[in-house]
């Protein structure tokens, strides 16, 4: 299986903060990477796709980047509604595998 | 817009089988898309459990090949999981989920999730 591997586990950020995760994939797994936004009692919700395309609907304040082997999500502005968890996925091998989640808190 | 929601029984006994079914709104299951399950849980953070497309074509996890069973039922615009012999290590949220992809011989992230459904191991 592919492993992916996620940091920082827990970030303390502020509102207004820019903060980065990032995520790094056993082997190759090309630009195949999604990042999603878990919240409590919620479905999860898609924000990045194909390493760095923003799903519909996501402000524009989430991007991502990377490509091989690591990669990366960026909040530039952290807002209120951003306080959540955030795993990344890899779809190029079976089977799918995701991080192990990077729960964002406030400072 | 399409929204996918489980459900099933909440406890289920060791040993026993786990079954859940997602039912597609605002959308037909149709010919289209892969339909899939994932689940999280404390121990194993969140895990893919498999796939199937409309026409019947299905993937597993491996490690959870030899007990699970997803199917779908067009008709009900449903699809379905059962997951055989299980233990606590089952406990979990279940969620079921969507490929944004809409062809059979590729893939894309899972665009569409339900709100999940906590299932409890015990006796």
């Amino acid at each position: 299986d592919v492993q992916m591997t996620q940091s920082p586990s827990t970030l303390s950020a502020s509102v207004g903060d820019r903060v980065t995760i990032t995520c790094r994939a056993s082997q190759s797994i090309s630009s195949w990477l999604a990042w999603y936004q878990l919240k409590p009692g919620k479905a999860p919700k898609l924000l990045i796709y194909k390493a760095s395309n923003l799903e519909s609907g996501v402000p524009s304040r989430f991007s991502g980047s990377g490509s091989g082997t690591e990669f990366t999500l960026t909040v530039s502005s952290l807002q209120p509604d951003d306080f959540a968890t955030y795993y990344c996925q890899q779809y190029k091998t079976y089977p799918w595998t995701f991080g192990q989640g990077t729960k964002v808190e406030i400072k | 817009q399409v929204q996918l929601q489980e459900s099933g029984p909440g406890l289920v006994k060791p040993s026993g089988t786990l079954s859940l079914t997602c039912t597609v709104s605002g959308g037909s299951i149709g010919n289209s898309h892969w339909w899939g399950w994932v689940r999280q849980s404390p121990e194993k953070g969140l895990e893919w459990i498999g796939e199937i497309y409309p026409s019947g074509t299905i993937n597993y996890n491996p490690s959870l090949k030899s007990r699970v069973t997803i199917s779908v039922d067009k008709s009900k615009n449903q699809f379905s999981l059962k997951l055989s012999s299980v233990t606590a290590a089952d406990t979990a949220i279940y969620y079921c989920a969507r490929d944004k992809f809409s062809g059979l011989y590729a893939h894309d992230a899972f665009d569409i999730w339900g709100q999940g459904t906590m299932v409890t191991v015990s006796s």
